[in-house]
This record gives C-alpha cells, structure tokens and sequence, in this order.
C-alpha cells in the first residue's frame, strides 16, 4: 500500500512569487492535513480537507489556500511569498474525518525555500 | 505558547542504553501521542495513550500518562542507531486534529 506522497520534494522560489505543493492520501483516507514546520519550531496546523471541503485553517494568513479534489489529493498554494515561509510542509491523512483518536500518516514533505 | 513542550531539547546516550523524554502540557486532553522524525522527514506514529490510560508498551516504547500532572514520558530501551531521531508528542485536547498541538521536540542522538 503507498504512503502519504508529497510533491516536489523540494522547491525554491523567489519572494513574491506563488508556491503550489501536492500531497496525495492514503487510498481510502478522505481526511487531508496541512502542517507547517518551520526550523526549531513544532508543527503548526495550516488547513484540513475533507470530502472536498475545507473544514478548518490555522491561524495563518489567506495568502496560504489550498483544495482537494475528488480524489481526496490536495494542493497547498502559497501567493506573494515571504522569506519566513521557508519551512518543511508536511501532509498528512487519516480515515476518519474530525477525530484525533485515528493516528495521522504523514508524507515526507516539501522543503520550501524563499530566497 | 504550545501545548505540548518536550524536555529535554537534545539528548546524546549510547547504544543499548535507555532513552527517556518527557513531554508537559498545560490543558486536560482526550489523548496524547508520539511520534518520530527522522532528518526532517515525515513523522511516524508510535504510540497514542488515552486520557484514562495510566501506560502503554509497544515493542521497546514504554509511555507513560500522569494527568494529574498534565505530563507524559516516553522510554525507549536498548536504544539503536536507527532510535536517532526527533520525537515530538502531540496533544489532543479535544476538537479533531485541527486542534491538535505538537511540542518542538526531543532531538535524539544514539552513538554506536
């Protein structure tokens, strides 16, 4: 069974320009997790997909959106980009909508880098 | 201020030695869990402990819940080379993941 993928691997952009990643879930996990980890700092939660929708975002500006698409894959865009946005973006899916009772599966992330 | 802090930051023991990390939360939760990362990969789930569980094993993962206490350990015994890794707790203190906070971190070095 795949795992969590997530694409690119690494990206590097300029400041100002736009950043789209991709995750794809779990065949079967509806449920799509945006985390942003910036160096020496935890996780912070971006945004949660669910059955297309979004469920709910963190306290993050709205130049970070994203979507999901009917097969439950997702995008994470980024506008007007800032130097403080170079982080690891990770992904993560889990079955059951809503509940943190479910562990999460995480892809191995997106190295952003705004120079 | 997060939810979920681990103590210590860093840790360096030796192969076959114990590891222990802790992690202290500031709100009464539904549950906690651990994971592990490796180089700033994706993080891997090991364990989840209830709030009315008391300790969990899995394999050489030993955790602990003291609620009263609003903490948490995580011991790893005869710890390997391959144990190197960061491990983070994260703390569910009810609402779904969107509300679940993860801690910066216990950086683990095992020397072989």
């Amino acid at each position: 069974e795949a795992g969590v993928t997530q694409s690119p691997t690494h990206l590097i952009k300029t400041r100002g320009q736009q950043a789209t990643l991709r995750c794809s879930p779990i065949s079967g996990h509806t449920s799509v997790y945006w985390y942003q980890q910036a160096l020496g700092l935890g996780l912070q939660f971006l945004l949660w997909y669910d059955e297309g929708e979004e469920r709910n975002r963190g306290n993050f500006p709205p130049r970070f959106s994203g979507r999901q698409f009917p097969n439950y894959s997702s995008e994470l865009n980024v506008n007007a980009l800032e130097l403080e946005d170079s982080a690891l973006y990770l992904c993560a899916s889990s079955f059951h909508s809503g509940s943190a009772n479910e562990k999460l599966f995480f892809g191995s992330g997106t190295q952003l880098s705004v120079l | 201020s997060q939810q979920g802090e681990e103590d210590p930051q860093a840790l360096s023991i030796q192969e076959g030695e114990n590891a222990t990390m802790n992690c202290s939360y500031k709100t009464s939760i539904n549950n906690l869990q651990w994971y592990r990362q490796n180089s700033g990969r994706g993080l891997v789930h090991l364990i989840l402990i209830r709030s009315n569980e008391r300790e969990k094993h899995s394999g050489r993962l030993r955790v602990t819940l003291d609620t009263s206490k609003k903490s948490s350990s995580l011991l790893i015994t005869a710890s390997r080379a391959a144990d190197t890794a960061s491990y983070f707790c994260a703390t569910d203190a009810g609402g779904g993941y969107q509300k679940v906070t993860f801690g910066i971190g216990t950086k683990l070095q095992v020397i072989p």
